[in-house]
């Protein structure tokens, strides 16, 4: 039971330029999270999916796109990066018992943009 | 959203307890009190959820007075890795749970 992975761990990007963060879970949770942090600051939600075929934006969803391949997996897709978008990138899932709700977050992936 | 205000930051010594307390003056009635903790270049990780009075695991406990405007996390007995930052978070217990991290504490253990 790995829980929550994401690949790759660490991207350089020039401006410009696109890629895929990948996140996949093997909980058998329907709900899946993308989020972003910023160096000393909080996580902020980029965009998330309650259930597979679902998502929504969450706080900063510009410059952003998703897509909920399955169960399993939740991709993030940057079509032009910029700088601004360098920051470490978590993604989560989450488990709803009837005392508590939990979300698992990855190890991140760290992108710099030049 | 319910928003949060915690201390920015808290020191504390080995084997102190440590109280970090969590303002939510406008929590609405179904909305859940949760903590996470974050060590640096790793995600946040689940500590404690509770939705009032009293809730104790084995690594920490969470204090909700009845008027739940506020909350106390509570670390007893703190090692150097508990050097961390915490999370206090406020949402509504529902699958697609739009959660607002705001800055943390940062707390820090010292020898």
């Amino acid at each position: 039971n790995a829980g929550v992975t994401q690949t790759p761990k660490f991207q350089v990007l020039k401006t410009g330029q696109s890629m895929t963060l990948q996140c996949a879970q093997d909980m058998n949770h329907n709900s899946m999270y993308w989020y972003r942090q910023d160096p000393g600051m909080g996580l902020r939600l980029i965009y998330y999916s309650a259930s597979e075929g679902t998502t929504d934006k969450g706080e900063v969803p510009n410059g952003y796109n998703v897509s909920r391949l399955n169960k399993r997996e939740f991709s993030l897709r940057l079509e032009s990066a910029a700088p601004s978008q360098t920051s470490v990138y978590f993604c989560a899932s989450s488990e709803i018992k009837v005392d508590r709700e939990t979300q698992y977050f990855g190890p991140g992936t760290r992108l710099l943009v030049l | 959203l319910a928003k949060t205000t915690q201390p920015i930051s808290m020191d504390s010594y080995e084997g102190q307890e440590v109280n970090i307390t969590c303002s939510h003056n406008n929590i609405a009635t179904n909305d859940y009190i949760t903590w996470y903790q974050q060590f640096p270049s790793q995600g946040p990780r689940f500590i404690i959820q509770g939705y009032k009075t009293k809730v104790t695991n084995e690594v920490a406990s969470l204090f909700i007075p009845a008027d739940r405007k506020s909350s106390t996390l509570s670390l007893p007995r703190v090692s150097l890795s508990d050097t961390a930052v915490y999370y206090c978070l406020v949402a509504v217990k529902a699958a697609g749970n739009k959660l607002t991290f705001g800055g943390g504490t940062r707390v820090l253990v010292k020898p």
